[in-house]
């Protein structure tokens, strides 16, 4: 979800279980999006994407979801791991821009052995 | 190289003084982008370069950052009299061509301005 000033939202799990990780996006005209992963000095690294015209994309153990109705993005991560445990990030092409996208604030995962 | 090459990793400065960033993009890669991680915040775009277009700066927050590609590979982020609002990690991504969102980003350099 979104954050509130500089706390991240921060969802913990015990490992093994499944994950929802969500987002709210900001454009209506955005037809592009993805889902980042940030470990610890890292920068963001590439899970999954989505177009506007689908509304459920599957990769290895992650499912995207995507509703536009409400502007709605999810992110499943299915058996989470302890190596799972990072900030993940929602972002949207920046409606008509080709090349520029625009972050949500994140959402710290916390993975339980 | 394999990945996109940030450096410093880090970097300490002093408030008023001039800071340069450099990035080694992935090696064919067209474009290249500049954002910019405060403290628990999201990214935020600075400035885009594809091949020898004109840049995109439109992210740029004030005309104390510049950004130039040499050769169409490796860019520099200069900021110029450093302010303690500009401590953040800057982060370099290249990919492929225009259109590309699947980015490669590098790791980023920790500017702290005290």
């Amino acid at each position: 979800g979104e954050s509130v000033g500089l706390h991240l939202p921060t969802l913990s799990v015990q490992e093994g279980d499944n994950s929802i990780i969500n987002c709210a996006y900001s454009n209506s005209a955005s037809d592009y999006f993805i889902w980042y992963k940030q470990e610890s000095g890292k920068g963001p690294q590439f899970i999954i994407d989505i177009r506007s015209n689908m509304d459920k994309r599957q990769g290895q153990r992650v499912t995207v979801l995507l509703n536009k109705t409400v502007k709605h993005l999810s992110l499943q991560i299915a058996a989470t791991q302890p190596g799972d445990s990072a900030v993940y990030f929602c972002a949207e092409n920046s409606g008509g821009s080709n090349y520029k996208l625009t972050f949500g604030k994140g959402t710290l995962l916390t993975v339980n052995p | 190289g394999a990945g996109v090459s940030q450096s410093p990793s880090n970097k300490v400065t002093e408030k008023g003084k001039d800071v340069e960033l450099r990035c080694d993009p992935i090696s064919g890669h067209t474009a290249l982008y500049w954002y910019r991680q405060s403290l628990g915040q999201g990214l935020e775009f600075l400035i885009y370069f594809q091949g020898n277009s004109a840049p995109d700066k439109s992210g740029l927050p004030s005309d104390r950052f510049s950004a130039e590609r040499t050769g169409g590979s490796v860019s520099t982020l200069t900021i110029q009299r450093t302010q303690q609002e500009d401590s953040a990690v800057y982060l370099c991504a290249s990919s492929l061509a225009v259109g590309d969102y699947g980015y490669t980003f590098g790791s980023g350099t920790r500017l702290t301005v005290v």
